[in-house]
């Protein structure tokens, strides 16, 4: 299977920091994610990502498909911010996901 | 849209129960899977279905079954629980552009 790696896994930040998440993966893909799992366990779906950069408010993240990274940047965070981000790929939709491991961030205030 | 639903939210089992997660969808999503998440590992495929007829093993299939009642629904069945499968169950589902949504989970102890 893909090998997914997550860096940090930890991240401690104060209210109104910058941090970037790192995802490296062994293969190539045609599909990449990043989700947010809230303190109550929900997943949410931040950015569908398999090459490029895409922006949503405070979010950004960037693919580099041919190196096989990609990038998640918050920016101004906030104690919402807080939970753990998944990285997760797939070598096609409707295919096997490969998850990482995650890096949890505390915000705090 | 309720999105992605899972029942139950929370199960007690006995070692060699039986038992079977419910999942359904209601965005018209060809794709769905379901996941196991245990503490530090993220989360672990366990089947998926492409479409509509077709399962396929992920990761860690092992003392699970599966069947795609109908393009809604995606079951899991546990034939015999062993407390090696306590964790939390998440079902997800996606469609052409392959963003996957995600119901809030099972919480299953095996005793």
């Amino acid at each position: 299977g893909i090998q997914v790696e997550q860096s940090p896994p930890d991240l401690i930040l104060q209210e109104g920091a910058n941090s970037t998440l790192r995802c490296n993966f062994s293969d190539s893909v045609n599909n990449l994610q990043w989700f947010h799992q809230n303190p109550w366990g929900q997943l949410i779906n931040l950015f569908y990502i398999p090459s490029g950069t895409k922006q949503n408010g405070r979010l950004s993240a960037t693919t580099v498909a041919t190196e096989r990274y990609s990038l998640l940047y918050i920016s101004s965070s906030q104690t919402t911010d807080s939970g753990v981000y998944f990285c997760a790929v797939a070598m096609n939709t409707g295919n096997q996901f490969y998850f990482g491991t995650g890096t949890s961030l505390t915000v705090i205030p | 849209n309720a999105g992605v639903t899972q029942t139950p939210k929370f199960q007690v089992l006995k070692t060699g129960q039986s038992m079977t997660l419910q999942c359904a969808q209601d965005m018209n999503h060809n794709s769905m899977y379901w996941y196991r998440q245990d503490p530090g590992m993220g989360l672990r495929l366990i089947y998926y279905s492409a479409s509509e007829g077709t399962t396929d093993k992920g990761e860690v299939p092992n003392g699970y079954n599966v069947s795609r009642l109908n393009k809604r629904e995606f079951s899991l069945r546990l034939e015999s629980a062993a407390p090696s499968q306590t964790s939390v169950y998440f079902c997800a589902s996606s469609g052409s552009i392959g963003t996957q949504y995600f119901g809030p989970g099972t919480r299953l102890l095996v005793l």
